[in-house]
């Protein structure tokens, strides 16, 4: 069955870029109908949704991040990725990335296990 | 402010019914987009409960359904057991705010 996994550095500095991967086994990101989104649970909230792409490229993100995220893949690795700039506190968060369809009405129907990003000089 | 809003923490003792309502305030809550419920457990990911306002994953027991009316939504958790205790989420995309929202989080507890 399809399991995704997320990647990347555990702490990042004000003001820095983050960056994450999350690659994805047991299935394409380019076929089927399928969205691969990014989404975030600070310390003790409610998760956020940050963005996704599509299985045709195309991609969306929330209103709310005012632009500092985009999320983009790499077909030939099966991996789609996160870019997220300006980091502040306001970031530190366990992000996880996970999978939306239609067929499912859209709903977030598998996750990856998620990484803890903490921002701190 | 969440726009969807979520119970207080709620307790039942096993084997009781407990029903976890989910309140939509943008006009078109559950009217273009679907309602879903997440149950997760402490240090892991979310796990979809109800998709589609009714629907259930393989696998979800049916002591979980769904119910939707109006804006509102409800997630009923029938016949309590311990390893139900959780926090549990509502999702749907809000059209005004053009993005995928999470309610603001119910606690079960199972005494």
């Amino acid at each position: 069955q399809v399991q995704l996994q997320e990647s990347g550095p555990g702490l990042v500095k004000p003001s820095q870029t983050l960056s994450l991967t999350c690659s994805v086994s047991g299935g394409s990101i380019s076929s089927g109908i399928y969205y691969w989104s990014w989404i975030r649970q600070r310390p003790e909230k409610g998760p956020e949704w940050i963005g996704y792409i599509g299985y045709n490229g195309n991609t969306a993100s929330n209103p709310s991040l005012e632009s500092r995220a985009t999320v983009s893949r790499d077909t030939s690795k099966n991996q789609f990725s996160l870019k997220m700039t300006s980091l502040t506190g306001a970031d530190t968060a366990m992000y996880f990335c996970a999978r939306s369809s239609a067929g499912w009405f859209d709903a977030f129907e598998i996750w990856g296990l998620g990484t803890m990003v903490t921002v701190s000089s | 402010q969440s726009v969807l809003t979520q119970a207080p923490p709620v307790s039942g003792a096993p084997g009781q019914t407990v029903t976890l309502p989910c309140i939509g305030y943008n006009s078109d809550f559950g009217v273009h987009s679907a309602v879903h419920w997440y149950q997760q457990l402490p240090g892991v990911a979310p796990r979809l409960l109800i998709y589609g306002h009714t629907s259930r994953p393989s696998g979800v027991p049916d002591r979980f359904y769904g119910l939707k009316s109006g804006t509102s939504a409800s997630l009923v958790i029938s016949g309590l057991q311990a390893d139900d205790a959780a926090d549990y989420y509502c999702q749907c995309f809000d059209g005004v705010l053009g993005a995928y929202v999470f309610g603001s989080v119910t606690r079960v507890t199972v005494l």
